[in-house]
């Protein structure tokens, strides 16, 4: 099941932040974050693994709640080019560890204007 | 990481027809790829994991004889849409899959630029 993410847009002024919230119903091995322009591909921003290691974006920072299975993308003092959308992609845990599999979330539309 | 290239970049096509589309690993041999699709304004759907040397896992309502995957070298995955239809009209991704044991910095995919199919 695909999971959701809120909100569904969000305009901001440059240099006002935003959350993006990621749910799933299901448990999480990890969460990777992802920015979509239109007409790309999506471009890796973060990924959250269980047990609470970060890696990735310098200006971007995320946080995991393995219970809750909910992650939540925190952009400060946004730019122009922050604008896109914004994707959790959850992997879960299988035989082994990871599935390897990403489950791709509702999307979240964020337009940052001058 | 990884670059990853897709081919064509975009493509348009009459009702029945085939179309296949590429996905290569420029740089390093990937064992995993993944196919995706992306309706307008939509997310990321994934249809297939597509291994290398053995027959690609499909996701539940993606038809595994109307989306054939070969995935017959490490560096090169390609998705057919046979029969193509007009609801066929989408964004087709593809990912790279590279792992901690492939000397990934952690699991991470990294996609192509994406091929758009029209469907007349």
């Amino acid at each position: 099941q695909q999971p959701v993410q809120s909100p569904q847009a969000v305009i901001l002024r440059e240099g006002e932040d935003a959350v993006i919230n990621c749910s799933s119903s299901k448990a999480l091995y990890s969460v990777h974050w992802y920015r979509q322009k239109h007409g790309e591909a999506p471009v890796f921003l973060m990924i959250l693994l269980k047990g609470g290691e970060q890696k990735g974006h310098e200006k971007i920072s995320a946080s995991f709640n393995e219970k809750k299975q909910q992650s939540s993308l925190y952009l400060t003092a946004s730019q122009l080019s922050y604008s896109g959308t914004y994707f959790c992609g959850t992997e879960r845990g299988g035989i082994g560890g990871a599935t390897n599999k990403l489950i791709f979330g509702t999307g979240t539309l964020l337009a940052v204007q001058p | 990481g990884a670059v990853v290239s897709q081919h064509p970049s975009w493509v348009i096509c009459k009702s029945g027809t085939s179309v296949k589309i590429e996905c290569r690993s420029l740089d390093f041999q990937a064992t995993t790829m993944f196919w995706y699709r992306q309706f307008p304004k939509q997310s990321l759907m994934l249809m297939a994991t597509s291994n290398e040397g053995s027959k690609a896992t499909y996701e539940q309502g993606v038809e595994k004889d109307k989306f054939l995957i070969n995935h017959a070298s490490l560096t090169l995955s390609t998705l057919t849409v046979t029969s193509a239809h007009p609801e066929d009209s989408s964004f087709y991704i593809c990912s790279v899959y590279l792992g901690l044991a492939g000397g990934g910095r952690y699991n991470e995919q990294f996609f192509g630029p994406g091929t758009r199919l029209t469907v007349l």
